[in-house]
């Protein structure tokens, strides 16, 4: 069965404090890996698509990585408007369907 | 630049109610559109997508309807609203690939 696991659920930094978020995926014939931003109360806000294992993706404090299991979110030295929840979601060859994790949240403290 | 618009932003429905989400997308033709639900903390749930106007695909057997009557408006309705139908409704769009979201809207069903 296709799935998509995120972890942790939560995760609580302190401002500055560099991690890295998970996202694993069971799917046949990845076509794509894809990484949203979500603010409380709106709509997600696309900030990667990777597309093969060893592809990386930086912006800003992000950096998305990708291998033949899984993806890394790596926040390097985030700040308080770094916190959102970060979902992760994966499309299968031949299909326009977006499987999407539950999501982590992230909070950044001061 | 591509927009995408969702109205209305917020709305409180009684069980029993019609329902009708509206969804437009600006400075692109012949977008692939989506509609999504979001439980409260949970992942996104496809709900329907159409590849061009009047040709829906639905994923879920539930008790709503889209419908595209023209190339960038997608429509999400109900005949009647059950409290189970109650969430945040996302509209995305995308040329092959990538995918957008609107701003959603807040359904409450009392």
């Amino acid at each position: 069965e296709d799935q998509v696991t995120q972890s942790p659920e939560a995760l609580r930094l302190q401002e500055g404090e560099s991690s890295s978020l998970n996202c694993s995926y069971t799917v046949s014939g990845l076509r794509g890996l894809f990484w949203y931003r979500q603010d409380p109360g709106k709509g997600p806000e696309f900030l990667f698509t990777l597309y093969s294992a060893g592809e990386e993706k930086e912006k800003e404090r992000l950096k998305a990585t990708l291998t033949k299991k899984e993806s890394f979110l790596h926040i390097t030295a985030p700040k308080p408007e770094d916190s959102a929840t970060y979902l992760c979601a994966v499309r299968k060859d031949s299909s326009y369907k977006l499987i999407f994790g539950s999501g982590t949240r992230l909070l950044v403290r001061p | 630049s591509q927009t995408i618009h969702q109205w209305p932003a917020t709305l409180v429905q009684p069980v029993g109610s019609p329902l009708s989400l509206e969804c437009t997308v600006e400075g692109t033709s012949n977008p692939n559109l989506y509609w999504y639900r979001q439980a409260a903390g949970r992942g996104l749930q496809l709900l329907f997508y159409s590849v061009g106007i009047g040709q829906i695909s639905s994923e879920v057997p539930q008790n709503l309807s889209a419908s595209r009557p023209q190339d960038r408006q997608f429509i999400l309705s109900s005949k009647k609203l059950l409290l189970s139908d109650s969430g945040f409704y996302l509209c995305a769009w995308s040329p092959p690939g990538d995918q957008y979201f609107g701003p959603g809207t807040r359904l409450l069903v009392l």
